[in-house]
This record gives C-alpha cells, sequence and structure tokens, in this order.
C-alpha cells in the first residue's frame, strides 16, 4: 500500500542555518507533490507544489527537490529564522485518485533556535 | 489562496451528545471540501470528500452515519459527530479544494 515517510524526530538547528527536511514515498509514483507548514492548534498552510517532471522548485527561502528514482523530496529552509519553527508536512496525491484528495505524512518537527 | 472559517473553534460536550461543526469558504465556492481528523503527534487523516448537492464520499474506516456530512452551498460544509464518544476526541480540520487546498483553522472536540 502507499506509504509516506517524514523523520519523526525533531530537527533542532541554530538560526542562520539551513534546514533540510526529508520525504520519502513507496509503491506509488505520483504526478506531483506538496509541502505544508503546519503550527500548534492550527491547520496546514500550503508552501509549494512540485510536480513530477520537475527537479526543482523554488519560494524565497524555500527549496524544493523531487526525484521520482529515490522516490523522495527534500524541503529546504535557507537562512532559517526562529519564526521557521513548525511541523512540516509533506502530501501527495492518493494512489486511489480523487481530484485533490491529498495523504499526508506524519510531519517532522522543525525548531529553530536563537 | 483562499479564506476558510471553522466554527466553533473548540467544543467540549458530554458523551452520546452530537456536535457539529461547520466550515465556511469566505471568498471563493467550493464544490469540493475535505474533512480531516488529526490526533496529536500524528498526521492528517482524510475522513471524506465533501460534494456540493450530493452525498459525501468516506474513506474506507469512516462510519458514515457516524460521522455525518451535508454540502448544501457552495460556501458551507457541516460535519456532525453523532452520538460522541471520548475515542471521537480530537481536532478536526476542514479544507477547500481549488487549485491546492486550503485549510480551515480546525476544531478542538473534546467528550467527556
Amino acid at each position: 500500500s502507499q506509504k509516506i515517510e517524514q523523520n519523526s524526530e525533531a530537527l533542532n538547528i541554530q538560526e542562520g542555518k539551513t534546514a533540510t527536511l526529508t520525504c520519502n514515498y513507496t509503491n506509488y509514483s505520483p504526478a506531483y507533490l506538496q509541502w505544508y507548514r503546519q503550527d500548534p492548534g492550527r491547520g496546514p498552510v500550503f508552501l509549494l507544489l512540485i510536480r513530477e517532471n520537475e527537479k526543482e522548485k523554488r519560494k524565497e527561502r524555500l527549496k524544493v527537490t523531487f526525484d521520482t528514482t529515490l522516490k523522495q523530496s527534500l524541503f529546504h529552509i535557507t537562512a532559517s529564522q526562529p519564526a521557521d519553527s513548525a511541523t512540516y508536512l509533506c502530501a501527495l496525491p492518493p494512489f486511489s485518485g480523487g481530484y485533490n484528495k491529498l495523504i499526508f505524512g506524519a510531519g517532522t518537527r522543525l525548531a529553530v533556535h536563537p | 489562496g483562499a479564506v476558510v472559517s471553522q466554527h466553533p473553534s473548540w467544543v467540549i460536550c458530554k458523551s452520546g451528545t452530537s456536535v457539529k461543526i461547520e466550515c465556511r469558504s469566505l471568498d471563493f465556492q467550493a464544490t469540493t471540501m475535505f474533512w480531516y481528523r488529526q490526533f496529536p503527534k500524528q498526521s492528517l487523516m482524510l475522513m471524506a470528500t465533501s460534494n456540493e448537492g450530493s452525498k459525501a464520499t468516506y474513506e474506507q474506516g469512516v462510519e458514515k452515519d457516524k460521522f455525518l456530512i451535508n454540502h448544501a452551498s457552495l460556501t458551507l460544509s457541516t460535519l456532525t459527530v453523532t452520538s460522541a464518544h471520548p475515542e471521537d476526541s480530537s481536532f478536526y480540520i476542514c479544507s477547500e479544494s481549488l487549485d491546492t487546498q486550503y485549510f480551515g483553522p480546525g476544531t478542538r472536540l473534546t467528550v467527556l
């Protein structure tokens, strides 16, 4: 069955460094992959979408890569700030289909320390 | 992006009662909305797809008679948790489906 894996351990980094989060998936070849940010007690907020024919996507300090051979996406935050501290979720359309449906990974919590 | 609101933001109820959660699209017409449930430190679990003017589509393992979804207008979908029990205590989040998904702020349900 379809599986999405994100590092369950929190990532602690120093302010100004680059944070790199990993999303691995199995048994599937999605047409696209999305990244969301979720703060405690809040709904997720969409950050970036990358399609299977795109290797890399950037938005301000964010960069996402998509390696369909490795079945992996990397999410980078450069020049990280304490305000970037949150849980980051990757999401894929389900193998079973459904317009705009998404299956979410468990998320990785990022803590940026001053 | 779209703006989605949810009401109430939190609710506490007694076991056996029903609770209705509203999800409103404030600036777009949403023919499709999604309902999720999230337990502490776990991922969002898709419960159902809410379709305006037709029956909701439920994910496997979700009881449609317990989680009633109504999408009577293009701006409002409601989720009613019927005969709530403590194990239904969770964070319920809706989203609006446009180019991507835009989420509401969530509703924290606590069943005593």
